[in-house]
């Protein structure tokens, strides 16, 4: 019930290309999904996050598409650029008791091909 | 604006000893969290902290592992007698608020090698 699943586990698209990543969850109570992108040896750093009253959210070229009905949320981002290759992790948390402990998908590494 | 601050950024400990990793978090946030990362998994939430005060704490293991939160100074995550299986990398994160924003912002993490 805690689990929130990701997919791919690794992506590799073309530059200029579209890169999507999905992910699915069975805990209702989630009311905070963020995406956060990791760099090697660094840490996760907060890309885009959506709140289940709204179904997109776009922050330039990267846009969250949120399905409440099928518990299921992606990261699209378009016009992919080599500099984007990174590992991005979705997670989702439950606000409303007050302790915002991330639940993080498993990670897909991203590699944009020049 | 210092983000979040974590020392040491690399430690290496035998088997057996004590590892101490601390987090400062950004200006204006008074709470923080401790998350650890395996190689090639996701990050798995270990414990959440208030100023003196321990909010969550499921995810820690039962033995061996504490945290605090003082009054004054940094969160420390502290490790006693380590084993090769607690290797991993050590992420904090702080937030302003729970309940408002939910906004978690990471710091550069602690890797800890257990030889």
């Amino acid at each position: 019930q805690q689990q929130v699943k990701q997919s791919p586990q690794s992506l590799i698209v073309q530059k200029g290309g579209i890169s999507i990543i999905n992910c699915a969850y069975e805990n209702t109570a989630f009311d905070y999904f963020p995406w956060y992108q990791q760099f090697p040896g660094k840490g996760p750093a907060l890309l885009i996050a959506i709140r289940p009253d709204v179904s997109e959210k776009k922050e330039g070229r990267f846009t969250i598409s949120f399905n409440k009905s099928a518990k299921q949320f992606s990261l699209h981002i378009m016009d992919s650029q080599p500099g984007d290759s990174a590992t991005y992790f979705c997670a989702a948390s439950i606000g409303k008791s007050g302790a915002q402990k991330l639940v993080f998908g498993q990670g897909t590494r991203l590699t944009i091909n020049p | 604006n210092a983000g979040v601050m974590q020392n040491p950024r690399h430690l290496v400990r035998r088997r057996g000893q004590e590892a101490r990793l601390r987090c400062s978090p950004m200006k204006g946030h008074s709470h923080v969290y401790w998350y650890r990362q395996l190689p090639e998994e996701g990050l798995k939430f270990m414990v959440y902290l208030q100023k003196e005060n321990i909010i969550d704490e499921s995810g820690m293991p039962k033995e061996r592992f504490s945290a605090e939160f003082p009054k004054e100074g940094p969160s420390i995550l502290r490790i006693q007698q380590v084993v090769r299986g607690d290797s991993a990398a050590y992420f904090c994160a702080s937030s302003p608020q729970p309940g408002g924003t939910y906004e978690q912002y990471f710091g550069p993490g602690t890797r800890l090698t257990v030889t």
